[in-house]
Parts: C-alpha cells; sequence; structure tokens
C-alpha cells in the first residue's frame, strides 16, 4: 500500500507563529502536491513539487521535495488567520495508477 | 464556466433512497474523479475515468454505488438505498489528463442520510 503520512493532524497556533507541516512515506513519488481546503469548499492546488530536493516558495509558505522524493515539508512563516484550513499533501506514486492523498492537516491560526 | 461544478450543494434523503449527484468538470479535462470525505478528513477515492477508457472503481465501498460519465464530461454519482453511512462531502475534481497531473476541485455535495 503506498501511503501518505502527513504530521500534526491538527495545529492550533497564534498570528505570527511559524510552522510546519510534514508529508512522508515509503514509496517514491513521481512528484507531490499541496492543496488547501477551506470550509465548505474544494481542495485548492498550492505548488506541484517534481524534482527531488526542489524547494518551491509561495510568499509566506515554503514547499520542499525529499531527495529521495519520499516525503515533503511545507513551512509556514508568520502565520496569519487567513492560513486557517485543511493542508493536504498528494501524490503519483512512481509506480502506481491513482493520485494518493494524505490525510490532511488541520490547522488554526488565532489572531 | 471557469471551473468545476457539482449539483446539489446540499442533498438531505431518507434512509433507503437513491441518490443522483452530478458533476460538471472542467472543459477539455479528459479525466475525472469521485472522492468522499469525512468531517475534517482526508480524501477517499471512489472512482476515477480516463478518457474513453474502462473507469477504475477501486474505491468504490460497495455495489450500492455506481458512476457514469456521459460524453466524455459530465458525470453523475448514484448512490442507491442510502445508509447513515454514506453521509459525507462528495468531491468531484478533473484533470487536464490522467492522475499524474493536478486536480481541480468542485466545492463538493454535503449529503445527509436520515
Amino acid at each position: 500500500t503506498q501511503l501518505l503520512e502527513q504530521s500534526p493532524q491538527f495545529l492550533s497556533i497564534q498570528e505570527g507563529e511559524n510552522l510546519t507541516v510534514y508529508c512522508n512515506s515509503s514509496s517514491v513519488f513521481s512528484s507531490l502536491q499541496w492543496y488547501r481546503q477551506e470550509p465548505g469548499e474544494g481542495p485548492v492546488l498550492l505548488v506541484t513539487v517534481v524534482t527531488g530536493g526542489e524547494v518551491k516558495k509561495l510568499k509566506r509558505l515554503t514547499f520542499q521535495f525529499g531527495d529521495a522524493r519520499k516525503d515533503s515539508s511545507l513551512h509556514i512563516t508568520a502565520a496569519q488567520p487567513g492560513d486557517t484550513g485543511l493542508y493536504l499533501c498528494a501524490g503519483p506514486p512512481e509506480y502506481g495508477n491513482k493520485l494518493v492523498f494524505g490525510a490532511g492537516t488541520i490547522l488554526r491560526v488565532k489572531s | 464556466g471557469a471551473g468545476v461544478s457539482q449539483s446539489p450543494s446540499n442533498k438531505v434523503t431518507e434512509k433507503g433512497k437513491d441518490v443522483e449527484l452530478r458533476c460538471d468538470p472542467i472543459s477539455g479535462h479528459t479525466a475525472l474523479y469521485w472522492y468522499r470525505q469525512s468531517l475534517g478528513q482526508g480524501l477517499e477515492f471512489l472512482i476515477y475515468f480516463q478518457g474513453n477508457s474502462a473507469p477504475d472503481k477501486s474505491g468504490l465501498p460497495s455495489d450500492r454505488f455506481s458512476a457514469e460519465r456521459t460524453g466524455g464530461s459530465v458525470s453523475t454519482l448514484t448512490i442507491q438505498r442510502t445508509q447513515q453511512e454514506d453521509s459525507a462531502v462528495y468531491l468531484c475534481a478533473s484533470s487536464f489528463t490522467g492522475f499524474r497531473y493536478e486536480q481541480y476541485f468542485g466545492p463538493g455535495t454535503r449529503l445527509t442520510v436520515t
């Protein structure tokens, strides 16, 4: 079974704090995608990382793909209440036939 | 429209009734997916359509669930003889082509079985 394990499951922090969300697997993935989902809406793609070791920045969000393409992280600097939501990682396994989703990390940023 | 649309947005039904959920994918997207999501949880894969290929139905939880995609565009997910455990948000997504590509999600249909 090709699983993506996300940690932590839930994170509640104060505005201005930094945080990191992890997405790990024992399998190699061709790429990894990060989505954010707000209540009552579908997930929205934030970024795709493709190359092992790749780092992408989206304003205060930094995404990294592990060298071995088995893990990824999302780091948020100076979190804001607007960052609140469910963060999902997903990826196509190198040897697989469907997109695999992690269970998600619920982030709550308090003002 | 520019995005994936789903209807209805909310559906309340009595246990034992059949329901149909509709998805209109982004024009030109050949791949279409259905997922189920329980409150605050991750996504449970249900079914995947890719072009004219036979759909991947490996995620359907029981034979009460079925889906079709007509004309390579609109898709309908049907749940027969609904049970309370079917209550969830049903999400549809489409992508330009196969599963390796980014998916664009609709807002979902919230199904409540009473």
